[in-house]
């Protein structure tokens, strides 16, 4: 069985800083996927970035990066300096080969980007 | 293009009506789901489609019953739902099962009354 563990269900930080959601998952699978997604009020869900269990550079986009450390199966995400626009709901998710076509997601972390 | 289209964006329906969602995408993605989402939750997997396939059903009650018509649409028809079913529905694609990114619509918010 595969899960994903977000801690923390809510999220303050000062515009302009960096935050770190934390992230971690458990799964007997050796190849598999993680990724993080952003959810604003308005409902769409936005995918942020990836990273790959056989990567060994950890995944950046932009002010996106994810602080991958397999040994202790967590995939933090990184956003560096905060906007307002980033306040939202985060999930991390997880995929396998082994469930090809499903995501385990989080409870996920509601980030709030204070001016 | 990479969007995916969810119409209509809110929908009010009552418990003996029947209904269809309808969700569009034209990236050439070869695999297509439906998901329910409550408030301040994750994402439930409902439905996946997989070159025009059912591939995934997760033990969904059949009041909801998906279509598949081409590879650019999916539909979520819906019929006698109870008001526990108001929630946020989510269609997504990805280039096949096994592809790492996939989008997802905006979304319909469903009200049952």
């Amino acid at each position: 069985a595969q899960k994903i563990t977000q801690t923390q269900p809510g999220m303050f930080v000062q515009e302009k800083e960096a935050v770190t959601l934390d992230c971690t998952y458990d799964t007997s699978d050796q190849s598999y996927g993680l990724f993080w997604y952003k959810q604003p009020s308005s409902g769409e869900m936005i995918f942020l970035i990836y990273q790959g269990s056989y990567d060994e550079q950890n995944a950046t986009e932009g002010r996106y990066s994810l602080n991958f450390q397999k040994a202790r199966k967590s995939a933090n995400l990184v956003i560096s300096a905060s906007q307002l626009g980033d306040s939202a709901m985060y999930f991390c998710a997880m995929r396998s080969n082994t469930n090809a076509g499903k995501s385990t997601f989080g409870d996920g972390t509601t980030l709030t980007v204070k001016p | 293009d990479t969007e995916v289209t969810q119409t209509p964006k809110h929908l009010v329906m009552g418990m003996t009506n029947k209904k269809s969602l309808k969700c569009e995408q034209h990236m050439g993605h070869r695999a297509m789901y439906w998901y329910k989402q409550k408030a301040k939750k994750p994402p439930e997997l409902m439905f996946v489609y997989s070159y025009e396939k059912l591939s995934i059903n997760e033990s969904v009650p059949s009041r909801f019953s998906p279509e598949c018509p081409n590879s650019s649409l999916l539909n979520l028809h819906l019929h006698a739902l109870q008001p526990e079913d108001s929630a946020l529905y989510l269609c997504a694609s990805s280039l096949s099962l096994r592809d790492t990114e996939a989008f997802f619509g905006q979304g319909t918010r469903l009200t049952v009354v």
